[in-house]
């Protein structure tokens, strides 16, 4: 069982297209994340969202428009990709309880190449 | 100035040396410290978090020093599977907010 499972793993697409990427956690943790990890490797914090109320959003341009429908899901959507955009995207979740609080759980990541 | 410094490396050590990684962090009110590893195009996974102690988990020992505001990690006795690359992460204000370095390279060689 994946634990934070997000899709689709690898997206190639061109400038100006509108993506989305979905992640779901069965883990049952209050809070998820979206973190861009970039060419330098550098994993850089987008959108945090705790039950389903957005708490953290670090200057993403506008374009990135992440959505909670539920604890356990948090979608990004991102329109008009600029080449800029290329990167690995992870989804996370941590809990704000228990033994493993102040832990994340990663996804395996999205790749997207914007050509 | 970035919330979570640490050298890029990469650090190449033979199999069995002990090598050690430091990170800084900019800002005092961090509460929580921690060491994540990330293998080639994985995801990041917890390595151990750090308290204020000091701990110690096998052949990893992690350290915090709070006045100088910087966190080590000391591996003994290398294994090849320790080559990853090792991300410090710091925790602020609350339990939603973590920082990560931007990582340090670690090449161990038979």
């Amino acid at each position: 069982d994946t634990a934070v499972s997000q899709t689709p793993k690898y997206l190639v697409t061109q400038m100006g297209n509108d993506k989305s990427i979905k992640c779901e956690q069965n883990l049952g943790h209050d809070t998820m994340y979206w973190y861009k990890q970039d060419s330098k490797k550098f994993l850089k914090i987008m959108f945090s969202y705790n039950n389903k109320e957005l708490i953290i959003n670090e200057t993403v341009p506008n374009r990135f428009s992440p959505k909670s429908p539920d604890k356990a899901h948090l979608n990004l959507h991102i329109n008009s990709l600029e080449l800029g955009d290329s990167a690995v995207y992870f989804c996370a979740s941590s809990p704000t309880s228990g033994p493993n609080t102040g832990e994340l759980f990663f996804g395996e990541g999205s790749r997207l190449t914007v050509l | 100035r970035k919330e979570v410094e640490q050298d890029p490396g990469p650090f190449n050590v033979p199999e069995g040396a002990t090598v050690a990684f430091n990170c800084t962090y900019s800002n005092s009110a961090s509460q929580s410290f921690f060491w994540y590893r990330q293998d080639c195009r994985k995801e990041p996974k917890l390595l151990m978090s750090v308290y204020s102690s000091g701990n110690e988990d096998g052949r990893f020992t992690a350290q915090l020093n709070r006045a100088s505001q910087y966190i080590s990690l000391l591996i003994r006795d290398s294994k090849l599977s320790d080559s990853a690359t090792y991300l410090c992460v710091v925790n602020r204000d609350n339990f939603n907010k973590f920082y990560f370095g931007s990582g340090t390279k670690l090449n161990v060689k038979p």
